[in-house]
């Protein structure tokens, strides 16, 4: 079953603008990750944010937790082509433990 | 530094047969999970593996098996494929033992089985 729902499902915009995306879930959690997916690929890890923590930046990236609306944001400052790809969300509830990922969200960003 | 590395790339079956699915993880990693993606849809977790025993598993039939050797690389198995089967499937791995929690997953690139 899908812990993180991600939203939007697809978001285009223009080389330099800011991409916003956002990921609901629906319980506790240890910590929550953000990872990206070019075409065929495997992920690649982006940011991880504690339960503890609200905010976390990242280069071009800054990541913000609200445990009590059980929802994060990923912001991706001065897009780039280059970040064309699908975004996904991830919940662990546990030490080390399983990740639940939401479908996922596909970025177009247009040169 | 060796990533997460995953054979073959590409595999192709038909109904009935079974498959193995092979994972050597990152360098210094102890822990490996399996993630099941169908096209469009996120991953979605099979088991882990940790010191060569199931830590966790999702809810997978038991066709789908696994094993973890003595240099952490892992196998999955999948008996009486099916053509719901078809899929991305993933290997991660992390480090468990000595670390503290809220460690990211490393992922290969995957092994995508076509079933026919």
């Amino acid at each position: 079953s899908q812990q993180g729902e991600e939203d939007p499902q697809a978001l285009s915009i223009q080389e330099g603008e800011n991409a916003t995306m956002n990921c609901s879930y629906k319980t506790s959690i240890n910590n929550l990750q953000w990872y990206r997916q070019n075409s065929g690929r495997g992920l690649v890890h982006l940011i991880l944010i504690r339960s503890n923590e609200r905010e976390k930046h990242s280069g071009r990236l800054r990541v913000t937790l609200d445990t009590s609306k059980k929802s994060s944001s990923l912001l991706i400052t001065a897009s780039r082509a280059a970040d064309t790809a699908s975004y996904f969300c991830a919940t662990d509830t546990g030490a080390n433990s399983k990740l639940t990922f939401g479908k996922g969200i596909t970025l177009s960003v247009r040169p | 530094d060796a990533g997460v590395t995953q054979s073959p790339t590409h595999l192709i079956k038909t109904r009935g047969q079974q498959v193995t699915l092979r994972c050597s993880p990152k360098s210094g990693h102890d822990t490996v999970s399996w993630y099941q993606q169908a096209l469009g849809q996120g991953p979605q977790f099979i088991f882990q593996y940790y010191e060569e025993e199931e830590r966790q598993r999702g809810n997978f039939p038991d066709r789908f098996s696994g094993h973890q050797f003595p240099n952490y690389s892992s196998e999955l198995n999948v008996n009486a494929l099916l053509l719901g089967d078809s899929a991305l499937y993933l290997c991660a791995s992390s480090l468990l033992q000595g670390s503290y929690s809220n460690q990211p997953q490393h992922f290969g690139d995957g092994t995508r089985l076509s079933i026919l």
